[in-house]
């Protein structure tokens, strides 16, 4: 069974504060993304990555980065979080050749 | 840009049939597929169907693609309580395998 493990399922941030997501998955995936919901605006893609040390813009990125050191963690980083990055952030993996994502759990974040 | 639609919303009752429709507009996607989320969970894949299919079944559920109007449907036949959930579409393409999700259809069925 592919697992795909988020480092914490809620978090409590104060405006400004750096904030690490972590992501692994323990299916030798190549691919991995973050994505983020909002209640009626569905999942967004904010990076992803098709191999250790690359890394591509989603479609809102603007207020994150990334960082793909090992083939199996995948981190988000807020740099100075802000309360408009309160949201359940995803993380999903796949391998190249796939028919589809695997999701992890979630982390819903709370901006104060 | 590509883009994919659902409604927000579908009520039924227990043992009816519920019908989840989606619209995309990406007509060179390989891939379409239905994930649930249950409530404070991640999405689960409940099916998929290649570009080149009508149809596909799975037990209770179906899936029906008009490749031409672009629009996918998820019908779950003998709905369950058990079934209340956000169900998304996505359109996908080989290569990175990035995915284009719905906003997600919230599907509450009633006792």
């Amino acid at each position: 069974d592919v697992k795909v493990t988020q480092s914490s399922r809620y978090l409590v941030k104060r405006t400004g504060e750096k904030v690490f997501l972590e992501c692994v998955q323990d299916m030798d995936h190549e691919n991995m993304f973050w994505y983020r919901q909002d209640p009626g605006l569905g999942l967004r893609l904010i990076y992803f990555s098709y191999d250790v040390k690359m890394k591509e813009k989603g479609d809102i990125p603007e207020g994150y980065s990334v960082s793909r050191e090992k083939k199996e963690r995948f981190s988000l980083i807020l740099e100075s979080a802000s309360t408009n990055q309160t949201s359940m952030y995803l993380c999903a993996s796949s391998n190249l050749l796939g028919e589809t994502q695997y999701f992890g759990p979630g982390t819903r974040l709370l901006v104060l | 840009g590509e883009d994919v639609e659902q409604s927000l919303f579908l009520s039924v009752r227990e043992g009816d049939s519920s019908v989840i429709n989606c619209t995309y507009t990406d007509s060179s996607s390989t891939y379409l597929y239905w994930y649930k989320q249950e409530p404070g969970a991640g999405l689960q894949l409940l099916t998929y169907i290649f570009s080149n299919m009508d149809m596909k079944q799975d037990q209770r559920l179906t899936v029906l693609l008009n490749k031409k109007d672009k629009h996918l449907s998820l019908r779950i036949a003998d709905t369950q309580t058990g079934d209340s959930a956000i169900y998304f579409c996505a359109e996908g393409d080989t290569g990175f395998q990035k995915l284009v999700f719905g906003t997600g259809t919230r599907l509450l069925v009633s006792p």
